[in-house]
């Protein structure tokens, strides 16, 4: 079965760097775009990031562009986010989410269990 | 400030009907991008609950179902039950921020 799975979350204080990575499994990782979402506690979901299958697109929200790198290695099946300047408002659960390829309004169709970023001094 | 409008809460009594709206705009739901509408429960993932705005994925119950016109997108659950307590997120497309955009999300109590 699909599986997707984080890590890499932990305490970081602000302006340092943490990356997130998400191994994917039970399926054919390089045939689909894949998301990272957030969330705040107690907040709803954020957008953050998406990747193409073939890695070569890649988008963000505004608040992170400059600052968050998404990328994917197919080799290895492995989705990363790295994040630097990493500010408060980046406190939040990572989760990365398999979406579609070929049209920017796909659904979700799963998510992983999320990694807890907390930024922090 | 999320793009997609949602009521940040919704209640019904066990085997009533709700419903939770998602309003958009010309540029997301009114540009004719599909909606989609995920349920979370507390400490978990979210898990697809309708895709293209009508469209059940597999195992769902047929007690959700979903709707769109113009700018909007609606979610309605008929035979509440206990176990639907959960929060519920609208997700499309939005041409003008060229990002993916999750409504704010419901908390849905079931009385």
């Amino acid at each position: 079965q699909v599986q997707l799975v984080e890590s890499g979350g932990g305490v970081v204080q602000p302006g340092r760097s943490l990356r997130l990575s998400c191994a994917a499994s039970g399926f054919t990782f390089s045939r689909f775009a894949v998301h990272w979402v957030r969330q705040a506690p107690g907040k709803g979901l954020e957008w953050v990031a998406l990747i193409s299958s073939d890695g070569t697109n890649k988008y963000y929200t505004d608040s992170v562009k400059g600052r968050f790198t998404i990328s994917r290695d197919n080799s290895k099946n492995t989705l990363y986010l790295q994040m630097n300047s990493l500010r408060t408002e980046d406190t939040a659960v990572y989760y990365c989410a398999r979406t579609g390829e070929g049209a920017p309004d796909l659904p979700i169709d799963s998510w992983g269990q999320g990694t807890l970023v907390t930024v922090s001094s | 400030q999320s793009v997609l409008t949602q009521p940040p809460s919704v209640s019904g009594a066990p085997g009533q009907r709700v419903t939770i709206s998602c309003t958009g705009s010309s540029s997301n739901i009114g540009a004719g991008y599909d909606v989609h509408w995920y349920q979370q429960f507390p400490g978990a993932a979210p898990k697809l609950l309708i895709y293209a705005a009508v469209n059940r994925p597999s195992g769902v119950p047929d007690r959700f179902s979903g709707s769109k016109s113009g700018t909007s997108a609606s979610l309605a659950i008929t035979g509440l039950q206990a176990e639907d307590e959960a929060d519920y997120y609208c997700q499309t497309y939005d041409s003008s921020l060229g990002a993916s955009v999750f409504g704010g999300g419901t908390q849905l109590t079931v009385l």
